[in-house]
């Protein structure tokens, strides 16, 4: 258990809709990832936020946004859906914003857009 | 631009056996480098990372990983393997650059099967 926690595990929903995705990072950690993981494109970085500020945007799409709050959970929303967009999101969260900061990753939200 | 490249995306090896996951990167500027472990159903586990000092890096689970600045190289062995071992593994990389900082690029990733 990294620590990292998500919700849901699991989402279906249909194409043109909307979801929000949450993550809890470990107790002290001010940096929050998001990675989408797919067949087609492999582990990509999405956005990276540090104590609630936006730090890096990665291969995002602008019906695509996230947030991290004062109390430093983030939430990733999603809308539009298309079919592509079925993919297993993973949140990472680490201590601070440094290159060798270990990023310890949550199980991750499995979204199936039928 | 970075990028990570693994060779084999399947590993096969029988229990007891040296396993070995190769991993280059290309980066323009020095890289701190990560391998990963993914079990079924389950998130991303780091098992060990090279940021500076020594080029020999040992992990958790009996793994190690070598960097290998000449060769552009991070590759991943372990001396015997365990049935326990099968699993999917990410080699990644970050770099100091402006826009990209904190961001870790991920190879495609090998899947190890262990035979008994």
């Amino acid at each position: 258990d990294s620590g990292v926690t998500q919700t849901p595990k699991h989402l279906i929903t249909a194409t043109g809709q909307r979801v929000t995705l949450r993550c809890s990072p470990r107790s002290g950690d001010l940096s929050v990832y998001w990675y989408q993981q797919s067949l087609d494109q492999g582990l990509q970085f999405l956005i990276h936020y540090y104590n609630g500020e936006e730090r890096a945007k990665g291969n995002i799409l602008e019906r695509f946004s996230a947030q991290q709050f004062p109390d430093l959970h983030s939430e990733l929303n999603l809308s539009s859906l298309e079919l592509g967009d079925s993919a297993l999101y993973f949140c990472a969260s680490s201590v601070r914003d440094r290159l060798t900061d270990t990023q310890y990753f949550g199980p991750g939200t499995r979204l199936t857009v039928l | 631009a970075q990028s990570v490249t693994q060779l084999g995306s399947h590993v096969s090896v029988s229990e007891g056996a040296l396993v070995l996951l190769r991993c280059n990167y290309s980066s323009s500027v020095p890289p701190y480098l990560f391998w990963y472990v993914q079990y079924p159903n389950q998130g991303l586990q780091l098992l060990l990372k090279y940021t500076t000092g020594a080029t020999l890096v040992k992990g958790i689970n009996g793994f190690e990983a070598e960097f290998k600045k000449s060769e552009t190289s991070f590759h991943l062995t372990k001396p015997s393997a365990h049935m326990s071992d099968a699993a999917e593994y990410f080699c990644a990389v970050s770099v100091a650059r402006g826009s990209t900082l904190g961001r870790l690029y991920f190879g495609r990733g090998t899947q190890l099967t262990v035979w008994p």
